[in-house]
């Protein structure tokens, strides 16, 4: 089955520190990758995609993401961490021959900013 | 608002009950989804909708758990006979087609006395 894995559950890092979530999916063809982030009692807003092309993507708040099919990985990249980044962040795939685009989600990482 | 729209945000019944949640997707937004989040399970596919059709529903866990979609908009998700392992988050989803980003609301908390 299709399944997509973040292996970490719980990340700490310190403010200003660089971070990266990594994220694992099955293969899979013309996978759609996504990240999401949560904040408490709040919906999933979209961090950034990946369709096609450049392989590496830009999203919002300094949020950068490398698409590597030979790895079948779609980690979130950001070079220094604000204390506002504390949530949880999910990895999303869209497979394109579901012909639904429902998402498969990653179990989450909830990130910790210390001081 | 712009964003989807969910109601009630919180929602707390007692075993047995009926509940009915409901969506109100971003407008001009074809596709409509609703996924549960839930402490055990993580975030999970329920049913999609496309227009006012369901193409895929497999992702309901059992037949309590029912969907309709009127004039290609609002959405209910209607769970009978409720259960305490139906507690859960409930999120709704919307977009402008497969393949493209989901927008989500802010979900419905339901807890199952």
């Amino acid at each position: 089955a299709q399944s997509v894995t973040q292996p970490d559950i719980h990340i700490t890092v310190s403010e200003g520190a660089s971070l990266e979530l990594r994220c694992n999916y099955s293969y899979g063809a013309t996978p759609y990758l996504f990240w999401y982030v949560q904040s408490p009692g709040q919906g999933l807003q979209l961090l950034l995609k990946y369709f096609s092309g450049d392989t590496l993507v830009q999203g919002i708040k300094g949020f950068e993401a490398e698409f590597k099919r030979s790895q079948s990985s779609f980690n979130l990249r950001k070079p220094s961490v604000h204390w506002s980044d504390a949530a949880e962040y999910f990895c999303a795939v869209e497979w394109g021959s579901s012909n639904t685009g429902k998402l498969i989600f990653g179990q989450g990482t909830t990130l910790q900013v210390k001081p | 608002g712009a964003g989807v729209s969910q109601s009630p945000s919180n929602k707390v019944t007692e075993k047995g009950k009926d509940v009915e949640l409901r969506c109100d997707p971003i407008s001009g937004h074809t596709a409509l989804y609703w996924y549960r989040q839930s402490l055990g399970q993580g975030l999970e596919f329920l049913i999609y909708f496309q227009g006012n059709s369901a193409p895929d529903k497999s992702g309901l866990p059992s037949d309590r758990f029912s969907a309709e979609r009127t004039g290609g908009s609002v959405s209910t998700l209607t769970i009978q006979r409720t259960q305490q392992e139906d507690s859960a988050v409930y999120l709704c989803a919307s977009s402008i087609g497969m393949g493209q980003p989901q927008h989500f609301g802010d979900g419905t908390r339901l807890s199952i006395l």
